[in-house]
Formats: structure tokens, sequence, C-alpha cells
């Protein structure tokens, strides 16, 4: 299985601020997926990232609000931008195994903004 | 038709039972039937994953037991020890489907007592 990292692991920021994380893969994928979990729920798509193509957002999400970047096979960027306390959430990255449909994730960000 | 429905929300079992997460789904156009284990603080984990054309699967303590004509299946924990305290997802997807995505569940918070 993909071994995925996340940086930051946490933050917290001040409301009307950006926040980048960053998601790196220890082997090249072609499917990079952006999730959110809210505290005691369960995880919803905020897009997907394949390398060459602009995101995908799910609806509900909006690329201004949530830029993503995918310069390469084992890395991807997302945005949370203009943040409000409603921001607040675990962010995590996924990845789909390339030879089948196992889903990967990384350790999340979790965000606190205040 | 995209949903999911996991049950129990919460579960608490005493150490040396069975643990027991029910997942009922609609779209008959998913064929690919994944577990995840998230421990607090940490992103979710790949269990164990079945598809439709087997009617059980084991690994180790975990068995998935699938229904298909009810559009059912479960996680069975066997032998719960308390280190299986964790969050259980169920999802699915219909990887025949171009661009389809996983559908997640509510979630199981489980507690297996010592």
């Amino acid at each position: 299985s993909a071994v995925i990292s996340q940086k930051p692991s946490r933050d917290i920021c001040q409301r009307g601020t950006s926040l980048t994380i960053q998601c790196q893969v220890d082997s090249q994928v072609t499917m990079m997926f952006w999730y959110r979990q809210q505290p005691g729920q369960s995880l919803t798509l905020i897009a997907t990232a394949n390398q060459g193509s602009e995101a995908t957002y799910e609806s509900g999400f909006v690329i201004d609000k949530f830029p993503i970047s995918r310069p390469n096979l084992t890395f991807s960027t997302l945005t949370v931008s203009n943040m409000s306390p409603e921001d607040s959430s675990i962010y995590l990255c996924s990845v789909e195994d390339p030879g089948g449909y196992e889903q990967y994730f990384g350790p999340g960000t979790r965000l606190t903004v205040t | 038709q995209q949903q999911v429905k996991q049950s129990p929300q919460s579960l608490i079992v005493q150490k040396g039972g069975i643990s027991i997460i029910n997942c009922a789904y609609e779209n008959t156009a998913f064929d690919y039937f994944p577990w995840y284990q998230q421990f607090p603080g940490k992103g979710p984990a790949l269990l164990i994953a079945i598809r439709p054309d087997v009617s059980e699967k084991k690994e180790g303590r975990f068995t998935i037991s699938f229904n298909k004509s009810a559009k059912q299946f479960s996680l069975h924990i066997m032998d719960s020890q308390p280190g299986d305290s964790a969050t259980y997802f169920c999802a699915a997807i219909p990887t025949q489907t171009s661009g389809s995505r996983l559908t997640f569940g509510e979630g199981t918070q489980l507690t297996v007592n010592p």
C-alpha cells in the first residue's frame, strides 16, 4: 500500500486567512482525493485531483474556496481560503491504488479556525 | 441511491465478544465494498474489502459477510480486543462506472471493554 504524508499535521488559524495543506505519496499515483471530516462525522469528498488536469469538485465545494494543485504524480496541495470557524475540520488526502480500487488515506491535517 | 446506511452508530462490546456492524445500500451498481478502521487522530486505514461474487471473506479476526439479494454487508470482529476500539466505516463504489467515487457509511464507534 502507498505511504502518504501530510503537512502540517495540525494548525490553528485566524478567521480570514488561508492555509495550504501538502500531501506527499511514496509512489506515483494517478488518482488523488481530498476529503473533509468534521468531528464525529463521516468523510466528505471535496475534490478529485488528477495530474495534468483541473481538479473535479463535488457539489458544495468550489475552486475559489478550495484551490488544488497537482504538479506531479506524487504530490498535491489543498488550500483552504478565507477561512471561517466552519472550516474547522480534519482534511485528508487519499490515493487510489493504480492496480485496483483500494484507496489509502494520509494521517490528516487537523485545522482549527478561531 | 448513492447512500450507504450503516448501523449501529455506536457499539460497546466486552473483550472476547463478537462485534457486528451492518451496512445496507440501494445502488445495485456497487461492486466493491471496503471497510475502514480509524483511530483517533489518524487517517482511515483499509481493513478488508469484498466483491459481490463471494458471500464471505475472512482475514484474521475480521470477516465480511455479503448478502447480494438483500443488498447488505456486515463486518464481524471475532474475539474483540480493547485495541479494536476505533471508528469503523463501510464504503461502496461502482467500479464499472467511469468517474465514480467511494460512498461512505456514517461510521460506527466501537468500544471494547477490558
